[in-house]
C-alpha cells in the first residue's frame, strides 16, 4: 500500500491565487514528520516546510503552510499568492520516527505537476 | 557554502557497461541515501547508508551497488544486471535520522543507457 499519496497529477492555477496541494498519508507510527520538497525543471530538490506528527499547530514558512489534519491523515501544502516561479513538480514526503527509526530516509508521493498562468 | 555535489550532471553509457555515479557532501552529515526518479513517479530508495563501512539495501536495490568508505563520499554504481538503468539518480543526506530530519539532495545525475 502507498504510504504518501498526492491525487492531483497536474494542476494550472492563475498567477495570484492561492494553491492547495493535496497529501494523505498511512502510517501506524505514533511519531513521525511530513515533509512538503519543490522540484523546478532544474531536478534539484527545495525543501519548503515541515510538520511533526506532535506538532499542535500547522506549520508555515513564508507563503507555505500545512494543512495537517491528522485525524484524517492529511497534510495538505498551500501557497499563498502564487507566482510565476512556483511553477514545478511538488512532492510530499514522510519519514516515519519508530519503525526502522527513520533511518530508512523519506518514503515520497507521486508528486502534483503545478503550473502558474499568467 | 556546505553542500552536496553530483557528478556528472549527464551521463550516457551503453548497454551493458557498468557506470559510477559520484556524491560528496560536506555537511558532515553521517547519513547518505540514493534515490531513483522515473517520469511520473515519486522518488525510490535505492540504497541507504547511516555510517561510514555500513549501508542497507533500499526498496530497488537490485541492479545496484554502493561503497561508504569516507563519511563525505556514497558512489553508486550502476551495474549492467540493472534492467532499466535509464533514470534520474538523486544523492541525499542528512543530519540525522530523526523524524524531524530533512533530506538535503543533490542536483542529480540524468543517465542515459542505450
Amino acid at each position: 500500500a502507498q504510504k504518501i499519496t498526492q491525487t492531483q497529477p497536474g494542476m494550472f492555477v492563475q498567477e495570484k491565487e492561492a494553491v492547495t496541494l493535496d497529501c494523505t498519508y498511512d502510517t501506524s507510527d505514533p511519531s513521525y514528520g511530513l515533509f512538503w520538497y519543490k522540484q523546478p525543471s532544474s531536478g534539484e530538490m527545495i525543501f519548503l516546510i515541515y510538520q511533526g506528527s506532535y506538532d499542535q499547530q500547522n506549520a508555515t514558512e513564508g507563503r507555505y503552510s500545512l494543512n495537517f489534519q491528522k485525524a484524517r491523515k492529511s497534510a495538505n501544502l498551500v501557497i499563498s499568492a502564487s507566482q510565476l516561479g512556483d511553477s514545478a513538480m511538488y512532492f510530499c514526503a514522510m519519514r516515519e520516527g519508530y519503525s526502522g527509526g527513520g533511518a530508512d530516509g523519506l518514503t515520497f508521493g507521486k508528486g502534483t505537476h503545478l503550473i502558474i498562468q499568467p | 557554502d556546505g553542500g552536496i555535489t553530483q557528478s556528472p550532471k549527464y551521463l550516457f553509457r551503453k548497454e551493458g557497461q557498468n557506470v559510477t555515479l559520484s556524491c560528496e557532501q560536506n555537511l558532515n552529515h553521517d547519513a547518505m541515501y540514493w534515490y531513483r526518479q522515473d517520469p511520473g513517479q515519486g522518488l525510490r530508495l535505492i540504497y541507504y547508508s547511516q555510517i561510514v563501512n555500513d549501508f542497507q539495501k533500499g526498496d530497488i536495490a537490485e541492479g545496484y551497488s554502493v561503497s561508504r568508505e569516507k563519511k563525505e563520499s556514497f558512489p553508486l554504481t550502476v551495474t549492467s544486471a540493472q534492467k532499466n538503468p535509464t533514470a534520474f539518480y538523486l544523492c541525499a543526506s542528512s543530519p540525522g535520522t530523526e523524524e524531524n530530519s530533512p533530506l538535503h539532495f543533490g542536483n542529480g545525475t540524468r543517465l542515459t543507457v542505450t
